[in-house]
Parts: structure tokens; C-alpha cells; sequence
């Protein structure tokens, strides 16, 4: 199985700040890496799908990069509706795959 | 507007059985893949099983395979997921999901979620 992980686990920031969440996957994937958001009690989202492409009604603070094994997850600015856990998937390999999670708190 | 509402979650002893549905709306329902995708309280995302928009392909992670069946009536646009030999570990709620594509396999995503629906499995 392709083992997905993400760091930091958890993170304090303030409204405003840059965030960059990093994804690394223990082989190579491609592109086929998607990430999602969830607030507490609330149904996944998705945010980003094959690495960089903003699903739609995302807001363009968001953005994903990279490819290969490496990859990101950057809030241009943070804002309220924003701090929530998220998961990096890969979907390259069955069975498809979740990293642990990164939950972002206010500072 | 998509629609996904699942159903038949509940409490059940160790050993037994439950059928989960997921009442698809708002889209073209055969053009794609579902998916079944669970989350353990206070735990991370676990994807389950996917199913091809024709039923021709299956797909299960190792935990459940032989004890888990995923199936779909494209003619009710509903999703299903038969639970038997049900454990401790499967306590979760469990999300439907539409895939992005109609065969799960590579450039796929969870496009819309359900509200879900909640197993637990307990004496």
C-alpha cells in the first residue's frame, strides 16, 4: 500500500498568514494526488484534484503543487472559515489512500 | 444540485450484518463511480470500496474484503454497501461519495460527499 504523510500534524497560525501543508507519498504517484478540508462535524470537501487544479467554487487563496512523491498545499491567507483539518489521497494506487491529516488552529 | 443521502446505519452486536444505501440526485448517476469512504470517531479519513459506474469493477481495501459488498442499482440511483461479520473496528460513520470519473482509477477524486451515516458495532 502507498503509505501518505503529512506534516505537521497540527499547526497554530493567524488569520492573514501563508500556510503550506506538505504531503509526501512512499512511492511515486504522479499527479494523483487530491486534498480535501473538514470542519469539526462537518462533511469533506474538496479542495484540490491532481495535484494543482482548484475544484470549483474554491477560493484562489488555495493552491496545490508538486508531483512525484512531494507535494503542497498553500493558504495564500489565512481566513476564518478556513481553519479545519486536511487530508492529502492519493488515488495512483488501490486501496486509495489518506494522509493523517493536518488540523490548522488559530493562533 | 448533487445530491447524496445515505441511510441505514445503526447499532449491531459483533458478528452481524447491515445494508447501507446512499440515494444518489442531481446528476447522471451511471456516468460515474461511487465510492464508500469511513471515518472511525475522532480518527482521519479511511477510504473503503469504489464501484464502477456499470458495476463492472469493484474495488475493496483489505480490511473488508471478504466480509463487505458494494453494489449499485444505476435503474433507483442508489448505492449500497452489504456489512457482514461486522467488528469492533468498523465502528465509523461512513460517507458516500461520487468519484470524478466513471472507472475509479487514476486521475479520480471525491468530488460531492454525503452526510453519512453511523456503524457501531458494539456488545
Amino acid at each position: 500500500d502507498i503509505q501518505m504523510t503529512q506534516s505537521p500534524s497540527s499547526l497554530s497560525a493567524s488569520l492573514g498568514d501563508r500556510v503550506t501543508i506538505t504531503c509526501r507519498s512512499s512511492q511515486s504517484i504522479r499527479n494523483y494526488l487530491n486534498w480535501y478540508k473538514q470542519k469539526p462535524g462537518k462533511v469533506p470537501e474538496l479542495l484540490i484534484s491532481a495535484a494543482s487544479s482548484l475544484h470549483s467554487g474554491v477560493p484562489s487563496r488555495f493552491s496545490g503543487g508538486g508531483s512525484g512523491t512531494d507535494f503542497t498545499l498553500t493558504i495564500s491567507s489565512l481566513q476564518p472559515e478556513d481553519f479545519a483539518t486536511y487530508y492529502c489521497q492519493q488515488s495512483y494506487n488501490f486501496p486509495w489512500t489518506f494522509g493523517q491529516g493536518t488540523k490548522v488552529e488559530i493562533k | 444540485e448533487v445530491q447524496l443521502v445515505e441511510s441505514g446505519g445503526g447499532l449491531v452486536q459483533p458478528g452481524g450484518s447491515l445494508r447501507l444505501s446512499c440515494a444518489a440526485s442531481g446528476f447522471a448517476f451511471s456516468n460515474f463511480a461511487l465510492t464508500w469512504v469511513r471515518q472511525a470517531p475522532g480518527k482521519g479519513l479511511e477510504w473503503v470500496s469504489s464501484i464502477s459506474g456499470h458495476s463492472g469493477s469493484t474495488f475493496y481495501t483489505d480490511s473488508v474484503k471478504g466480509r463487505f459488498t458494494i453494489s449499485r442499482d444505476n435503474s433507483k440511483n442508489t448505492l449500497y454497501l452489504q456489512m457482514n461479520s461486522l467488528r469492533a473496528e468498523d465502528t465509523a460513520l461512513y460517507y458516500c461519495a461520487r468519484d470524478s470519473v466513471v472507472v475509479p482509477a487514476g486521475q479520480d477524486s471525491f468530488s460531492y460527499w454525503g452526510q453519512g451515516t453511523l456503524v457501531t458495532v458494539s456488545s
